[in-house]
C-alpha cells in the first residue's frame, strides 16, 4: 500500500468556494510535500512542511500537519479555475538519500 | 528557461523496439530522478542517481537503464519494450538530496503497440 493515500480521490466544487485535501501516511517522516499536476504537465512543487511545523501558508494555499495522527491537510482559498489539477502528498522520511514517496492524488475540478 | 527538459515529449514505438530518453537540468542540483506514472497517475520512482552515482535503484526490469553522463544529464534506455512499458515518464532534480523539493520535466508520454 501507499506510504500517502489522498482522501478524497476527487472533487469538484464551485469557483470561489475551498478546497480541502488530506494526505495519509504510515511511517514517521523528516517532511511533508505537496504537488499539483496540471493535465499533461510535470508536478509543480507547491510547499514543503517540515516534520516539526504544524502549519505552513504561501498565497492561498494553507497546509497544515498532524504528526501524531500522521496526516496532513491542504487548504485552497478562493479557488479558481486555474486550480483545476490533480494534488499530490510525498512524504520523505529523512534518511539520506531515501526515496520521496508519493501518494494518489486528488483529482480537484473547480467549476466556473 | 527550461528548468529540466526531457526528449522526446511523444514515443510511438512498436514492441520489441529499443528507446531512449533524455533529460537535462539547468538548476545546477546535484540530484535527478526518473519516474513511472501509470495511467492511474500513480507515481512511482524507478532511479536516482547524485553526482552521477546511481544511489536508488528500484525493483524495475532490467530492460530498463539509466545512464548520467555528468549531473546535468539523466537518460534513460529501455530495451525490447513491453506494452506494459506504456506511460509517462518523467525526469526531476533536486539540490541535494531526495528528501528536497523536486523540480520536475514535462514528462514524456510512452505508447507501445
Amino acid at each position: 500500500s501507499q506510504q500517502g493515500e489522498e482522501d478524497p480521490q476527487a472533487l469538484s466544487i464551485q469557483e470561489g468556494e475551498n478546497a480541502t485535501m488530506n494526505c495519509s501516511y504510515k511511517t514517521s517522516i523528516n517532511n511533508l510535500q505537496w504537488y499539483r499536476q496540471n493535465s499533461g504537465r510535470g508536478l509543480v512543487h507547491l510547499i514543503l512542511i517540515r516534520s516539526n511545523e504544524r502549519e505552513k501558508h504561501s498565497g492561498r494555499l494553507r497546509v497544515t500537519l498532524d504528526t501524531s495522527k500522521k496526516s496532513s491537510s491542504l487548504l485552497i482559498t478562493a479557488s479558481r479555475a486555474a486550480d483545476t489539477a490533480s494534488y499530490f502528498c510525498a512524504t520523505a522520511r529523512g534518511f539520506g538519500n531515501e526515496k520521496l514517496t508519493f501518494g494518489t492524488g486528488t483529482r480537484l475540478t473547480i467549476i466556473p | 528557461d527550461t528548468a529540466v527538459s526531457q526528449t522526446p515529449k511523444y514515443l510511438v514505438t512498436q514492441m520489441g523496439n529499443d528507446k531512449s530518453i533524455k533529460c537535462e537540468q539547468n538548476l545546477g542540483h546535484d540530484t535527478m530522478y526518473w519516474y513511472k506514472q501509470d495511467s492511474k497517475k500513480f507515481l512511482k520512482i524507478m532511479f536516482s542517481y547524485n553526482n552521477k552515482e546511481l544511489i536508488i535503484n528500484e525493483t524495475v526490469p532490467n530492460r530498463f537503464s539509466p545512464k548520467s553522463p555528468d549531473k546535468a544529464h539523466l537518460n534513460l534506455h529501455i530495451n525490447s519494450l513491453e506494452l506494459g512499458d506504456s506511460a509517462v515518464y518523467f525526469c526531476a532534480s533536486s539540490r541535494l538530496s531526495s528528501q528536497e523539493t523536486q523540480y520536475f520535466g514535462p514528462g514524456t508520454r510512452l505508447l507501445v503497440l
